[in-house]
């Protein structure tokens, strides 16, 4: 069975800081991994996504995450936040094996402090 | 224009009763999902029809019945509410299905079971 790991609850961050949301995955066989961010009272909007290639995948409003092959991981990385970024952030993995199902972390809450 | 749409955004209800909830999609997908967001935040798949055809059924309780009149639309009936029932519920929607396919939320359902 797949899986995802956020395991943090919380990120706190100022404004203008690096910000940084860790996920890690388990799944048979190759990996797709996403990332999604829910504002409030809002639906899941599709950040970025990794397939097959370069490990270093850009996505929106200037987020980029890193496949780690070794570490199973993806994590999301901003060079600069934005109060904006304040939200809920999700990491979700599938793969072949595991047929249609997208399978979703716990969710990551994002604060970034002016 | 809304790519994939619920109606109604709120519902509050009594114990007992049924409802329903619509989806309808203009992305021309063919796959649709419904997927359950409890208090916590934790997202969950329910059900997903390809084409008109159930191709995921979660160990969702008999009372959820999933619905599909054609490939643009998803709707699910939920029969003698229960309180654990409250949720947000999302339809969302994909090209083919595939795992590696970006999925398209929509903006959620609040349901409240009294």
């Amino acid at each position: 069975a797949q899986s995802v790991a956020q395991p943090e609850d919380q990120v706190n961050v100022a404004e203008g800081n690096p910000l940084t949301v860790k996920c890690t995955y388990s799944v048979s066989g190759n990996p797709y991994l996403f990332w999604y961010v829910q504002y409030p009272n809002r639906g899941l909007q599709f950040l970025l996504k990794y397939i097959t290639g370069d490990n270093l995948v850009k996505g929106s409003y200037g987020f980029e995450a890193e496949f780690n092959k070794s570490q199973t991981s993806f994590h999301l990385k901003k060079p600069s936040a934005l109060v904006s970024d304040s939200a809920l952030y999700f990491c979700a993995v599938g793969a072949k094996a595991a047929g249609n199902k997208l399978t979703f972390g716990g969710g990551t809450r994002v604060l970034v402090k002016p | 224009d809304t790519a994939v749409s619920q109606t109604p955004k709120y519902l509050v209800t009594q114990m007992g009763n049924d409802k329903s909830i619509k989806c309808e999609q203009n992305l021309g997908h063919d796959t649709m999902y419904w997927y359950k967001q409890d208090s916590k935040k934790f997202l969950k798949i329910m059900f997903s029809y390809n084409n008109k055809e159930l191709i995921i059924n979660e160990t969702v309780p008999n009372r959820f019945s999933p619905k599909s009149p054609d490939k643009a639309h998803l709707n699910l009936h939920i029969n003698s509410l229960e309180l654990g029932d409250s949720a947000v519920y999302f339809c969302a929607s994909t090209p083919s299905g595939g795992p590696q396919e970006t999925q398209y939320f929509g903006p959620g359902t609040r349901l409240l079971v009294l």
